[in-house]
């Protein structure tokens, strides 16, 4: 049910900004973006979320482009500790499911 | 408080046992959920509770059972479990199930409970 498409793995260097992208091509009007990181090991982490607007929070930005047929989470300045693997979900507002996708695997590399 | 506990943190147990794993959360969360998570795959959903009701089974063998005893507290019993179904078991939680005001609401996960069944 996974209604995304994203690249298997990234590298970035350290400090510098990390540019995730996500296809979601046949989402809906009411359907959310999310994205989530998941260190090893650990539970999914929230990150940030978006319908229509970009968004931005202390963590991340979300770049959602105008057809919402695909979003960029922008990490500003990578660090060692940002190296997880991201998911980009798209979610139903009246539903309670999050389906992820396959995920990218970002490496911030010294 | 924004965490969501789960125990045990690791459980192995036999074909034949019955076990449990708890998950808890004091976040005031009426959305639980139940995700399952093999080895270099993203979670898959297995169930969702709503107001402590069960609202979605994602087709998930009986040898899961699922059980929310109050808003607080939800269980995943185990029972004559397969070598197969050894993954990490994630809990999650949300402030309210989504529908209600049209927002969507971000979801808690706990840390999991690495389970092998031997």
């Amino acid at each position: 049910d996974a209604k995304t498409t994203q690249p298997t793995s990234m590298d970035c260097a350290e400090g510098r900004a990390a540019n995730l992208p996500c296809n979601h091509s046949t989402i809906s009007g009411n359907e959310y973006v999310y994205w989530y990181r998941q260190i090893h090991s650990q539970g999914p982490q929230y990150i940030i979320h978006g319908l229509k607007n970009n968004e931005t929070n202390e963590m991340a930005s979300l770049i959602i482009t105008e057809d919402r047929k695909s979003s960029t989470l922008i990490l500003p300045h990578a660090t060692l500790r940002d190296t997880a693997v991201y998911y980009c979900i798209v979610r139903v507002a009246t539903g309670n499911q999050f389906y992820f996708g396959t995920g990218t695997s970002l490496t911030v590399i010294p | 408080d924004t965490e969501v506990t789960q125990t045990p943190k690791h459980l192995v147990m036999g074909m034949t046992n019955k076990k449990s794993l708890k998950c808890e959360q004091h976040m005031g969360h009426r959305a639980m959920y139940w995700y399952k998570q093999k080895a270099k795959k993203p979670p898959e959903l297995m169930f969702v509770y709503s107001y402590e009701k069960l609202s979605i089974n994602e087709s998930v063998p009986s040898r899961f059972s699922p059980e929310c005893p109050n808003s607080s507290l939800l269980n995943l019993h185990l029972h004559a479990l397969q070598p197969e179904d050894s993954a990490l078991y994630l809990c999650a939680s949300s402030p309210a199930p989504a529908g209600t005001s049209g927002r969507a609401y971000e979801q808690y996960f706990g840390p999991g409970t690495r389970l092998t069944v031997t």
